[in-house]
């Protein structure tokens, strides 16, 4: 059965600190693993797709990585507007759908 | 109207009622998705449509009846539900093939007393 396991589930940080949220899988035949922005009341937004392990993309003040069995989603100087629920979702051979993590609760203080 | 819409956006109901919630997408995609999203737990896959055809029911209870009459449109009729199954439903619609972003909704926030 495909797992994803998000880490820390919440996370405090002052305006500028940079920090690491961990997302670790287990999917058989990783067909790609995506990150998502979800804000209260409202549906995730999507932020990157990553397809194989060493790739790595960009976004404003968020960089993903993914290794073989994890993916880290890297907030450089972070600002308030960046405070949501992020979630990492996988796509495997064995389902249509995306097996979601629990998501990290960032929280971003002026 | 852009990406993928829903409604209604909250939903009261009895566990009597028969209530309907709506998904449209105007993405060009031809594989849409219902997932639940409640508090404390990971989205949970429902069922998927490809081409119109339901692909996967991940064993969701007979109470929520799918129907997608097109590529554009997803329906989720709803019967005799219970208290638990008050939460956030989220609609997504991706390209049919495993590994494409799926783009997801504002969901249907639906309480059930």
């Amino acid at each position: 059965e495909d797992q994803v396991t998000q880490s820390p589930e919440a996370l405090r940080l002052q305006e500028g600190e940079s920090s690491s949220l961990n997302c670790s899988y287990t999917v058989s035949g990783l067909r790609g693993l995506f990150w998502y922005r979800q804000d209260p009341g409202k549906g995730p937004e999507f932020l990157f797709t990553l397809y194989s392990a060493g790739e790595e993309k960009e976004k404003e003040r968020l960089k993903a990585t993914l290794t073989k069995k994890e993916s880290f989603l890297h907030i450089t100087a972070p600002k308030p507007e960046d405070s949501a629920t992020y979630l990492c979702a996988a796509s495997g051979g064995g389902a249509d759908g995306l097996t979601f993590g629990k998501g990290t609760h960032l929280i971003i203080q002026p | 109207e852009t990406g993928v819409t829903q409604t209604p956006r909250h939903l009261v109901m009895g566990m009597t009622n028969k209530k309907s919630l709506k998904c449209e997408q105007h993405l060009g995609h031809n594989a849409m998705y219902w997932y639940k999203q409640s508090a404390k737990k990971p989205l949970e896959l429902m069922f998927v449509y490809n081409f119109k055809e339901q692909t996967e029911n991940n064993s969701v209870p007979s109470r929520f009846s799918p129907e997608c009459p097109n590529s554009s449109h997803l329906f989720l009729h709803l019967h005799t539900l219970q208290p638990e199954d008050s939460a956030l439903y989220l609609c997504a619609s991706s390209q049919p093939k495993r590994g494409h972003e799926q783009f997801f909704g504002p969901g249907t926030r639906l309480t059930v007393l």
